[in-house]
């Protein structure tokens, strides 16, 4: 089956990029997903991009998809302390109810 | 737009005890529905999903059950809690696939559960 692999912790300081990283293999995969979850509450979608895409930007949030490699990443410009979370990579096929989830990487951000 | 509710928020049991959960969701018709629970390693165990009324699957044999009575109520049971039962949990929502073209899942705030 499908494995979604993430590094679990990343320490950034305020105003500097975060890029939070996620693997997986299964190259049938259509849906690629990025979730945050805060401390205490439910997963947030934070943005999605189909598997023909390459790049997906929406505001301070850049998502880059390298499908040869099977590579997912999240960019967060001018990181800030609100968004230190857990952040969960997610992937899905067309015609599947089930997501496969990263075990999620935890974004510190420092002032 | 769509809402998905949980309650309890909390929830403390003892061991042995029985536990129901449940999970609505407003604002869109024949949702499919999961409950994943969310143990101290942080990862994400999908439990159950369901498509329809009446139609569960199970991911991981455990001692927890689901039902689905109406078409927005997803409710996780068990009958004797046991230590390792304790976590949060966690109920979403996702278009039916004849609906959406996507498989996003969107979540309700969570129950913990401690089990003493």
């Amino acid at each position: 089956g499908e494995d979604v692999e993430q590094s679990l912790f990343l320490s950034v300081r305020e105003g500097d990029s975060s890029v939070i990283n996620c693997t997986y293999t299964d190259s049938s995969s259509t849906y690629l997903y990025w979730y945050k979850q805060e401390p205490g509450a439910g997963l947030q979608l934070l943005t999605y991009i189909f598997s023909n895409m390459d790049m997906k930007q929406d505001q301070r949030l850049t998502v880059l998809l390298n499908k040869k490699d099977k590579h997912l990443s999240l960019r967060i410009a001018d990181t800030q302390t609100g968004d230190s979370a857990i952040y969960f990579c997610a992937v899905g096929m067309s015609g599947y109810s089930t997501l496969t989830f990263g075990k999620g990487t935890m974004l510190l951000v420092s002032p | 737009s769509q809402t998905i509710h949980q309650w309890p928020a909390t929830l403390v049991q003892p061991v042995g005890s029985p536990l129901s959960l449940e999970c609505t969701v407003e604002g869109t018709s024949n949702p499919n529905l999961y409950w994943y629970r969310q143990a101290a390693g942080r990862g994400l165990q999908l439990l159950f999903y369901s498509v329809g009324i009446g139609q569960i699957s199970s991911e991981v044999p455990q001692n927890l059950s689901a039902s689905r009575p109406q078409d927005r109520q997803f409710i996780l049971s068990s009958k004797k809690l046991l230590l390792s039962d304790s976590g949060f949990y966690l109920c979403a929502w996702s278009p039916s696939l004849a609906r959406a073209n996507t498989d996003t899942q969107y979540f309700g705030p969570g129950t913990r559960l401690t089990v003493l």
